[in-house]
């Protein structure tokens, strides 16, 4: 299995933008898990779907931000408008269930100027 | 106070050195795992451990429950280890992740 995979690797738009991060899941896991990783911050969970259904979106920081998993195999990460305070690594991480071990994609870089 | 504390924060060996990077937690916890980032790279899951030991190559994870506490041991440590290194606590839809631990081994 090629593993988590994410896309693009990274992106830079100007404020205001819509910006979509796409991730494809291991092929098998039910879980599946957005985080955003900054400076300050560090890794923080912003929502986790478990058989492509939402289940905690508390992580979530405002209505800009939105995530979608239409199928199995499929989730995005939608914001818009963009702000230069959402520049971040995203990561999307799946697992075979909501409390086995995360498998980690490489990450989209998202840079808002 | 953090949930989860690492240390040292950061750590620089020369290769071959016997290495250990702690961490400590405060809540009850499912499970721990040790993550291992590179600089400008992806995330990869290095062990997931509720008690006892794990060994995977070069690298040993422990963990005492009672102690709350976990340890990742790297023996014969290389270069190619230089990576930063997290402790998180959880299970993966609820992790609480330490500030992690930089590594640097020497040539």
């Amino acid at each position: 299995d090629a593993g988590v995979i994410q896309s693009p690797r990274h992106e830079v738009t100007e404020m205001g933008q819509e910006v979509t991060l796409r991730c494809k899941p291991i092929s098998g896991h039910n879980s599946l898990f957005w985080y955003r990783q900054t400076m300050m911050r560090g890794l923080e969970l912003l929502i986790y779907f478990n058989n492509n259904v939402p289940i905690d979106d508390s992580g979530m920081p405002e209505d800009r931000f939105s995530a979608k998993m239409p199928n199995a195999s499929f989730s995005t990460l939608k914001i818009q408008p963009s702000e230069p305070r959402d520049s971040a690594v995203y990561f999307c991480a799946s697992s075979l269930d909501r409390s086995g071990q995360p498998f980690f994609g490489q990450g989209t870089r998202l840079t808002v100027v | 106070k953090n949930e989860v504390e690492q240390s040292p924060q950061n750590l620089t060996a020369q290769e071959g050195e016997f290495i250990t990077i702690n961490c400590s937690y405060s809540v009850g916890i499912s499970a721990l795992h040790w993550l291992q980032q590179h600089p400008g790279g992806g995330i990869v899951s290095l062990f997931m451990l509720s008690s006892g030991k794990k060994k995977h190559g070069r690298l040993i994870a422990t963990i005492n429950i009672q102690e709350k506490h976990s340890s990742l041991h790297i023996t014969a440590s290389h270069p190619r280890d230089s990576a930063v290194y997290i402790c998180a606590v959880g299970s993966a839809r609820q992790l609480t992740f330490g500030s992690g631990t930089q590594l640097t081994v020497l040539p």
